[in-house]
């Protein structure tokens, strides 16, 4: 079993759609979790960072962790054509400032 | 966070040449690291490359192909050596942001192809 497991996608959705972006994870190590869009091209971009199970909304994007089934997600809500793009999650725990990276899945909001 | 830039942007290369990437960031860092991004894949970190000594790398990279300099807190290079068509990837550096938070912010990577 891999670390990190992430929806492969590809994910098309229509504009103003809620969007759900999840990873699954099975070391219980990991303390933080990050998502990061990258668009075509380009680096990886942080979205959003979180270390608490719970939400962490930042305007139309909503950061949930669940330490205890070892899930996170990440929710857009009003989706925008300018979303699309390849979302990664990624954690990191203990001493161990290592990232560890799912696969990523492509999102497309279509106008 | 921090400016990265990266050189360059994309390359075409021969097989059993080597390329040298490099990174600059515009603030000093304490940490920074390579990744290689391939195509339906997990960004893979490759090393860690620790200012005044040597570079630290993960299971399955050696200094030998992949050579690390860096020689001050704002710049890094990754030499990929004797490239073969497996080598064509995208090369990401990033720096961490220091602190107890464990992000990483990424510069905007090389493209790579080996033919």
């Amino acid at each position: 079993q891999k670390e990190v497991e992430q929806d492969p996608g590809p994910l098309s959705v229509p504009e103003g759609a809620i969007v759900s972006l999840n990873c699954t994870y099975s070391n219980s190590a990991f303390q933080y979790f990050m998502w990061y869009r990258q668009y075509s091209r380009k680096g990886p971009e942080l979205l959003m960072y979180t270390y608490s199970s719970g939400n962490k909304e930042d305007g139309r994007f909503t950061a949930q962790v669940d330490k205890s089934s070892k899930y996170i997600s990440l929710f857009i809500r009003d989706s925008q054509p300018s979303d699309s793009a390849t979302y990664l999650c990624a954690m990191a725990g203990g001493s161990n400032y290592k990232l560890t990276f799912g696969k990523g899945t492509l999102l497309t909001v279509n106008p | 966070s921090a400016v990265i830039s990266q050189k360059p942007s994309r390359d075409i290369c021969q097989r059993g040449t080597s390329l040298t990437i490099q990174c600059q960031v515009d603030s000093q860092v304490t940490m920074m690291f390579w990744y290689r991004q391939q195509p339906g894949q997990s960004l893979t970190l490759i090393a860690t490359a620790n200012q005044g000594s040597e570079a630290t790398y993960e299971s399955g990279f050696v200094i030998d192909k992949f050579p690390i300099s860096r020689p001050n807190l704002t710049f890094s290079t990754l030499t990929v050596s004797n490239m073969s068509p497996e080598d064509s990837s995208i090369y990401l550096c990033s720096v961490g942001s220091g602190g107890q938070t464990d992000t990483q912010y990424f510069g905007p990577g090389t493209r790579l192809t080996v033919l």
